[in-house]
């Protein structure tokens, strides 16, 4: 029964390329987490999907991010021209449900980007 | 979602009992507490939640108080391996989006 799957581990970019970060949700979870935490920092919420929705995006920036959870495939997080800033780990995690009680999130092991 | 408390750093000897407190003295009635941890930079990982029962599962136990405005994890035999960040988080159980606000967080060092 494999866990949340997240690809690549690892991601070096230059700035102004696109950085493509893929979350694989455990299997039968059709609700989809996306995190980021900065250097020396704790874990913030960026955006909440449901199959082909975006239920809450209200911590993603105003610009240059992305995300999608396609009817099928993986979501996908998408960093459009990158700066050092962006420099982080980005965690996926999923959840059966969503939002009810005992529904908790399990979480990938993260994809570390790193902008040079 | 209500804000949580707790001390940024523990020590517990390995084989004792690590008590990890939590304040949420603002938690409302819908609110559940949850707890996680992260292991060394890894994907955090669920522990326990509970609303205002006590709660007790493979992993550790949750003791909430009456007022339910704190609470304290208890893992009952510390191991090395469970250094790691404790994160105490509140959350709606339904009606929201179901995300999750992690604060600083709980550093608890397990030593020999």
């Amino acid at each position: 029964n494999a866990g949340v799957m997240q690809n690549p581990r690892h991601l070096v970019r230059r700035r102004g390329q696109e950085a493509r970060l893929r979350c694989s949700p455990m299997k039968g979870h059709s609700h989809v987490y996306w995190y980021r935490q900065l250097p020396e920092e704790g874990l913030k919420f960026m955006v909440y999907l449901q199959k082909e929705n975006i239920i809450d995006e209200s911590g993603m920036p105003k610009e240059r991010f992305s995300a999608e959870f396609p009817k099928e495939g993986p979501s996908i997080l998408r960093i459009q021209q990158v700066v050092r800033g962006d420099s982080a780990a980005y965690f996926c995690a999923s959840s059966p449900q969503g939002n009810r009680p005992g529904d908790e999130q399990f979480f990938g092991p993260g994809t570390r980007l790193t902008v040079l | 979602d209500a804000k949580t408390t707790q001390p940024p750093s523990m020590d517990c000897a390995e084989g004792r009992a690590a008590n990890l407190p939590c304040n949420h003295s603002t938690i409302s009635g819908n609110e559940y507490v949850y707890w996680y941890r992260q292991i060394h930079s890894q994907g955090p990982q669920y522990i326990i939640h509970g609303l205002k029962n006590n709660e007790t599962n493979e992993m550790a136990s949750l003791i909430i108080t009456e007022d339910r405005k704190s609470s304290t994890l208890i893992l009952p035999h510390a191991t090395l391996r469970d250094t790691a960040v404790y994160y105490c988080i509140v959350r709606v159980g339904s009606g929201n989006t179901g995300k999750l606000i992690f604060g600083q967080g709980t550093t608890l060092q397990v030593k020999p």
